[in-house]
């Protein structure tokens, strides 16, 4: 099972708006709305930001957001802050019935 | 509250064996699918395996498929892996994660990691 595909970093100015993509096939992504996504501090747990494609966990800020369209799902975080400088991973459940993550993208506040 | 504690890594062998805790508290622990989950030095999270609340389902990732097992007493509230056959890419910081109320991968606690080094 492939890692699914996500950009290596992206970055913004605080208060604005960014969107990180997961790109999977139709064996993972595509095929079921099982995909979370998970932000990691350094030296730190993964905390679960986003489950179902669309859903907050409580105490998340709703400054995040999921989606999905087709094999690719996408996180946006809106008013950007400085504490949102983090690694972020999506995964997803796949056909065989296990999970994958993907590659992780390193979110940089300028 | 929720509380996962992994325990057991330390430096092994290629080729060597280990096996890796997880202390649960805070919740019916009986009730969850728990799953392993691995972090090389400086690279990205890999799912390694799960295993049901009754113990009736378990897959692993094809990477340690055949090497590792994974188990649990629920009677303990203790989750566990052994690891055979250790190579050096199985070098990692190993969580141990509760697969949420969605039992669709939304893995909404992580103990703190243990670090498993392979190395002669």
């Amino acid at each position: 099972q492939s890692a699914l595909t996500q950009p290596a970093s992206v970055s913004g100015s605080p208060g604005q708006s960014i969107t990180i993509s997961c790109t999977g096939t139709s064996s993972d992504v595509g095929g079921y709305n099982f995909v979370s996504w998970f932000q990691q501090h350094p030296g730190k747990a993964p905390k679960l930001m986003i489950y179902e494609v669309s859903n907050r966990p409580s105490g998340v800020s709703n400054r995040f957001s999921g989606s999905k369209s087709g094999n690719t799902a996408s996180l946006t975080i809106s008013g950007l802050q400085a504490e949102d400088e983090a690694d972020y991973y999506c995964s997803s459940y796949t056909s065989s019935s296990t999970y994958v993550f993907g590659t992780g993208t390193k979110v940089t506040v300028l | 509250q929720v509380q996962l504690v992994e325990s057991g890594g330390g430096l092994v062998k290629p080729g060597g064996s280990l096996r890796l805790s997880c202390a649960a508290s805070g919740f019916t622990f009986s009730d969850y699918y728990m799953s392993w989950i691995r972090q090389a030095p400086g690279k990205g999270l890999e799912w390694v395996s799960y295993i049901s609340g009754s113990s009736s389902h378990t897959n692993y990732a094809d990477s340690v498929k055949g090497r590792f097992t994974i188990s649990r007493d629920n009677a303990k509230n203790s989750l566990y892996l052994q690891m055979n056959s250790l190579r050096a890419e199985d070098t990692a910081v190993y969580y141990c994660a509760r697969d949420g109320e969605s039992n669709g991968g939304d893995f909404d606690y992580w103990g703190q990691g243990t670090l498993v080094t392979v190395s002669s």
